[in-house]
């Protein structure tokens, strides 16, 4: 089955702490997405990545950083200076630049609680 | 004042109605169209997609946009109780890689 893969489901944060979530595609997408979504607020953009090895900074990306070593893994890191982490975590994919769709494609999400 | 602008809702409506789901944008330059439907606890599903303005029909999903009004809207027929989501619209611009969302309207549809 082709799609997005997100884990883990649900993440404890504690104090100081920093966590990394994990994604994975295997739609052979270029680009890669990571949004919060908060209550009332839709989705804000953290980083993007349309290559392997490049990555762009969102709307929000104090506190996060990013990787991406190959084309089908975008992981996250929440580090201990994002001081609001509490949210549900979502990663997206596009196909690459030689198409002209603009849609993303969703993961199933993480929801991070600190504890 | 946001980019996208989308009431929050809820939004409560009769099995078998025709909802209408709207969002409005300030910037001109959008010229793609994209709503979602996200289940409680769940990633967002991509229900249409469409480019500048006009009508695009789905099965019980009719997307419409109006650019000149900068104004889409969603309209779902013999609404169901499995239609009982948050939608989110979204929009982005030709060759840009960003979409900017709405902040979702939480629809119910009651048997």
């Amino acid at each position: 089955d082709g799609g997005i893969t997100q884990s883990p489901k649900y993440l404890f944060r504690k104090e100081g702490q920093n966590v990394t979530l994990s994604c994975e595609q295997n739609l052979n997408h270029d680009a890669m997405y990571w949004y919060r979504q908060d209550p009332g607020q839709g989705l804000r953009l953290i980083y993007y990545s349309q290559i392997v090895n490049d990555f762009q900074k969102g709307d929000i990306a104090e506190g996060y950083s990013v990787s991406r070593e190959k084309k089908e893994s975008f992981p996250l890191t929440v580090t201990s200076a994002q001081k609001n982490p509490t949210a549900f975590y979502l990663c997206a994919s596009r196909p690459g630049p030689t198409t002209y769709q603009e849609t993303q494609y969703f993961g199933p999400g993480t929801r991070l609680l600190v504890l | 004042q946001k980019e996208v602008e989308q009431d929050p809702g809820p939004l409560s409506v009769p099995e078998g109605a025709i909802v209408s789901l709207n969002c409005t944008y300030s910037n001109s330059a959008f010229q793609y169209f994209m709503w979602y439907r996200q289940y409680s606890r769940k990633g967002p599903e991509l229900l249409m997609y469409t480019y500048s303005s006009g009508n695009k029909e789905d099965g019980r999903f009719t997307a419409q946009v109006d650019k000149s009004s900068k104004y889409i809207s969603l309209f779902i027929r013999d609404s169901q109780p499995s239609d009982s989501a948050t939608y989110l619209c979204a929009m982005s611009i030709y060759g840009n890689e960003k979409l900017t969302f709405g902040t979702g309207t939480r629809l119910t549809i009651i048997p």
